[in-house]
């Protein structure tokens, strides 16, 4: 069974605040991926990875960052956390071995900036 | 780069109807398509996915359909139970292999039982 799994269920963090969202998965997938979700916009690309030290911008980069340093983990980074970034955000996996575009979800971690 | 517009945003139906829930998208190179069904408080999962090879896909209740021409797609799902309530996302991808998909903005779907 693949897992992704989110540190961090819930977060409560203040403005100007640095805040890092950790995802790890344990199949030794190649793709990860960071998605943001709010209600009415769906799930919005933020950053994404191929492999080990590769990123990629997604669709809503702005005011992130990623580092994937080792193969199973992806984190995400909010170098100066604003209001306008409190959201549930998820992270994703999979692997062209077995079908590249099946995104397996972790649990989400939803954070509050106040 | 693509854009994947989703109708209706909420949709509600009684137990035993069909539901219908349509995409289109904009980059006419997307050829993976697939659906995400998310319960509440859950992670979304797969549930269906059609590539552009195919016109019709499906999985006892649950189809796809595609219409490459138009660039639309859609799920159609029969004889709704109270579990089919959740949100659900259309997804388009335009390469294979890379995982990078293009969400749309999601249908909450109610069934009244």
């Amino acid at each position: 069974d693949v897992k992704v799994t989110q540190s961090s269920r819930y977060l409560v963090k203040r403005t100007g605040e640095k805040v890092f969202l950790e995802c790890v998965q344990d199949m030794d997938h190649e793709n990860m991926f960071w998605y943001r979700q709010d209600p009415g916009l769906g799930l919005r690309l933020i950053y994404f990875s191929y492999d080990v030290k590769m990123k990629e911008k997604g669709d809503i980069p702005e005011g992130y960052s990623v580092s994937r340093e080792k193969k199973e983990r992806f984190s995400l980074i909010l170098e100066s956390a604003s209001t306008n970034q409190t959201s549930m955000y998820l992270c994703a996996s999979s692997s062209p071995r077995s079908g590249a575009n099946v995104l397996t979800f972790g649990a989400g971690s939803r954070l509050t900036v106040l | 780069g693509e854009n994947v517009e989703q109708h209706p945003s909420t949709l509600s139906v009684q137990e035993g109807d069909s539901a219908v829930i349509k995409c289109t998208y904009s980059d006419s190179a997307s050829n993976y398509f697939p659906w995400y069904k998310q319960e509440l408080g859950k992670r979304p999962q797969l549930i269906i996915d059609i590539r552009s090879n195919v016109g019709e896909k499906k999985d006892q209740r649950i189809a796809v359909t595609l219409n490459k021409t138009a660039k639309h797609f859609s799920l159609h799902i029969t004889e709704t139970q109270p579990e089919d309530s959740a949100v659900y996302f259309c997804a388009a991808s335009k390469v294979l292999g890379t995982g990078k998909l293009i969400f749309g903005q999601g249908t909450t779907l109610q069934v009244k039982p």
